[in-house]
């Protein structure tokens, strides 16, 4: 079974419309983090949340929201979709031992598409 | 500040041929580094990192990535290549908090 599961894998939605990404983790990690996957501009954060009651933003956190129901589960919610978030998000998880230098985990993402 | 530049969007090699992908970084704080790879349809799986201990840093698959601080690189190779090595592959450093910066990605095709 993954470690790093995220729901749905693909979807397609309209303009306005309100989005949630789910991501859950079985590898028993406080960090959590959301990033977006661009054609020619690797991988950027969204954010990232380092335990239950402690979420931050990333470098590109406008027009999203998230939500950490639980240790193990990290949720990234888009409140009105529009066309130019339209890309391939992924979730990750690390230990929450180190600071600096420890693995990310990733989910296998979602591809959204907003019309 | 943190970063990391890779040199390349599009590398081509010949099956058997050396596999040579360019990273450089940019830290404030010494760097810990990493390669990963992102297969078709597929999330992000590790392929090595660097963490001060030894610069020359093997990792799965047969590559490996030698860490010259006075160059600010993290080159990635593999003597020779395959087939399934076909991939997207991000380098990336991690700075405080643990937050990844990555590279903004290299894709290998391999010819047969």
């Amino acid at each position: 079974d993954a470690d790093v599961t995220q729901t749905p894998r693909n979807r397609i939605t309209k303009t306005g419309k309100r989005i949630m990404l789910e991501c859950s983790q079985t590898k028993g990690h406080d960090r959590m983090y959301w990033y977006r996957q661009d054609p020619g501009l690797g991988l950027r954060l969204i954010y990232y949340s380092f335990d239950v009651k402690d979420i931050n933003k990333g470098e590109i956190s406008d027009g999203y929201s998230v939500s950490r129901q639980a240790q193990a589960k990290f949720s990234l919610s888009l409140e009105s979709a529009i066309p130019n978030q339209t890309a391939l998000y992924f979730c990750a998880t690390s230990d929450p031992d180190r600071t600096l230098g420890d693995t990310q985990y990733f989910g296998p993402g979602t591809r959204l598409t907003v019309l | 500040a943190q970063s990391v530049t890779q040199l390349g969007s599009h590398v081509s090699v010949s099956e058997g041929a050396l596999v040579l992908l360019r990273c450089n970084y940019s830290s404030s704080v010494p760097p810990y580094l990493f390669w990963y790879v992102q297969y078709p349809n597929q999330g992000l799986q590790l392929l090595l990192k660097y963490t001060s201990a030894a610069t020359l840093v093997k990792g799965i698959n047969g590559f490996e990535a030698e860490f010259k601080k006075s160059e600010t690189s993290f080159h990635l190779t593999k003597p020779s290549a395959h087939m399934s090595d076909a991939a997207e592959y991000f380098c990336a450093v991690s700075g405080p908090g643990n937050q990844f910066y990555f590279g903004t990605g290299t894709s290998l095709t391999v010819i047969p």
